[in-house]
């Protein structure tokens, strides 16, 4: 079954510091993995996009990690402002000839000053 | 700017009426999605639309209609057959891998 599993289900942490959230996934076969930010009551906006050869991607103070053997991925949130209080989405697309995409429940991430 | 525009923000409907949600986009997008959100869970699809006059059910269609009559507006409309209606409605368009979600609508059933 096709899953995205996503963890912590929700962290808070002090302004400055780092944090990882991580993403795991049963979709096969892969086609690529997203990461999406979504502030309370708005739409998603996509962070990140990471195809099966890519390892590292960056967008500024986020970094994400993909490794497709263990179908795993993370999001690195450096130096935490408080403005990065938010849902983080990861989203598994399939490669199929169909349209297939499996979101997480999300991390939901608190800053705190 | 270009962008996906849902109307409105909040709408409160009466159990047993049908209530039509809004979606326009000016990206010129060849397709488009409803999405429902529910807390603690994933983004569910309701109906997507890859081309104008053409749409197919996701994975949660059931008390859900949509229409595709221009490129640029995907309306869907929550009837009265959808038992649990209350959650946030999320529109989204695409031209390649990465979708472009409006700013949802919180539809509530009092």
């Amino acid at each position: 079954k096709n899953q995205v599993e996503q963890s912590p289900q929700s962290l808070i942490i002090l302004e400055g510091k780092n944090c990882t959230l991580q993403c795991n996934y049963t979709v096969s076969p892969f086609s690529n993995l997203r990461w999406y930010k979504q502030d309370t009551g708005r739409g998603p906006v996509s962070l990140t996009i990471m195809t099966f050869s890519e390892n590292t991607k960056s967008n500024g103070r986020y970094t994400a990690t993909l490794d497709a053997d263990t179908k795993q991925s993370s999001l690195h949130i450096t130096a935490s402002q408080l403005s990065d209080s938010a849902s983080y989405i990861c989203v598994v697309r399939a490669n199929t000839g169909g349209f297939k995409t499996i979101f997480g429940a999300g991390t939901r991430l608190f800053v705190k000053a | 700017d270009g962008g996906i525009t849902q109307s409105p923000k909040y709408l409160f409907r009466k159990e047993g009426q049908n209530v039509t949600l809004s979606c326009e986009q000016n990206l010129n997008h060849d397709a488009m999605y409803w999405y429902r959100q529910d807390p603690g869970q994933g983004l569910r699809l309701i109906y997507y639309s890859q081309i104008v006059n053409d749409f197919q059910k996701g994975d949660i269609a059931e008390g859900y209609s949509v229409s595709r009559e221009k490129k640029e507006s995907f309306p869907l409309t929550v009837t009265s057959a959808q038992k649990n209606p209350t959650a946030f409605y999320l529109c989204a368009s695409s031209m390649s891998q990465v979708l472009v979600f409006g700013q949802g609508t919180r539809l509530t059933v009092v």
